[in-house]
């Protein structure tokens, strides 16, 4: 059984900095990409990042580029989103995510909240 | 404002149909498998439809999805009160190798 699990989220300040990581299980983590998707509160789906099987190649959506950094530790089987210079339009849930033919799994997702 | 347009809300009462559409463009949906996923409040999306067409196992045959050029839609029959969620369409863009989702429709099943 798949399982991605967050972790790191939590309240921050204005410009301050976060990592989140996913754990995953269930699956041969290092043979698909892995992508974050978060989601305001009260709002849709934003896809962030994604990152090549090998951690070579990544994506940043405009709204986090240059700010953001997506690895991962095929190892560990672990993901990761460094997260810095935080504003508060980035106060939402992250959701890491597999994507096999579609944005097939995901994690129950960790709240960032960017407040002073 | 969404790559993807999709209606805010739609109604229908139970045992009803309903359709949600999603429209994109060449670089989107005209050129890239669509995706639909369930969203039940305080939980995560759940992909019901893949690849315009296809279900997951476990996901019922009264979920339907369909695509033509630049748009998609997805059904649902016989609707139940718990299908009431938010429900969004994905893709890819092909200009920004990336992925894209709509802004939601929220389903209310009167």
């Amino acid at each position: 059984e798949v399982q991605l699990v967050e972790s790191g989220g939590g309240l921050v300040l204005p410009g301050g900095s976060l990592r989140l990581s996913c754990s995953a299980s269930g699956f041969t983590f290092s043979t698909y990409a892995m992508h974050w998707v978060r989601q305001a509160p009260g709002k849709g789906l934003e896809y962030v990042s994604v990152v090549s099987r090998d951690g070579g190649l990544t994506y940043y959506a405009d709204s986090v580029k240059g700010r953001f950094t997506i690895s991962r530790d095929n190892s560990k089987n672990t993901l990761y989103l460094q997260m810095s210079s935080l504003r508060a339009e980035d106060t939402a849930m992250y959701y890491c995510v597999l994507y096999s033919s579609a944005w097939r799994y995901w994690g129950q997702g960790t709240l960032v909240t960017v407040s002073s | 404002q969404s790559v993807l347009t999709q209606p805010p809300s739609v109604s229908a009462a139970p045992g009803q149909k309903v359709t949600i559409s999603c429209s994109g463009s060449s670089s989107t949906i005209g050129n890239n498998y669509i995706s639909w996923y369930q969203q039940l409040p305080g939980t995560a999306p759940k992909l019901l439809i893949f690849e315009n067409n296809k279900r997951p196992s476990g996901i019922p045959d009264r979920f339907s999805g369909s695509k033509s050029d630049t748009s998609a839609t997805l059904g649902i029959t016989g609707l139940q009160t718990g299908d009431e969620a938010d429900y969004y369409c994905g893709t890819w863009d092909s200009s920004l190798s990336a992925g894209v989702f709509g802004g939601g429709t929220k389903l209310t099943v009167l």
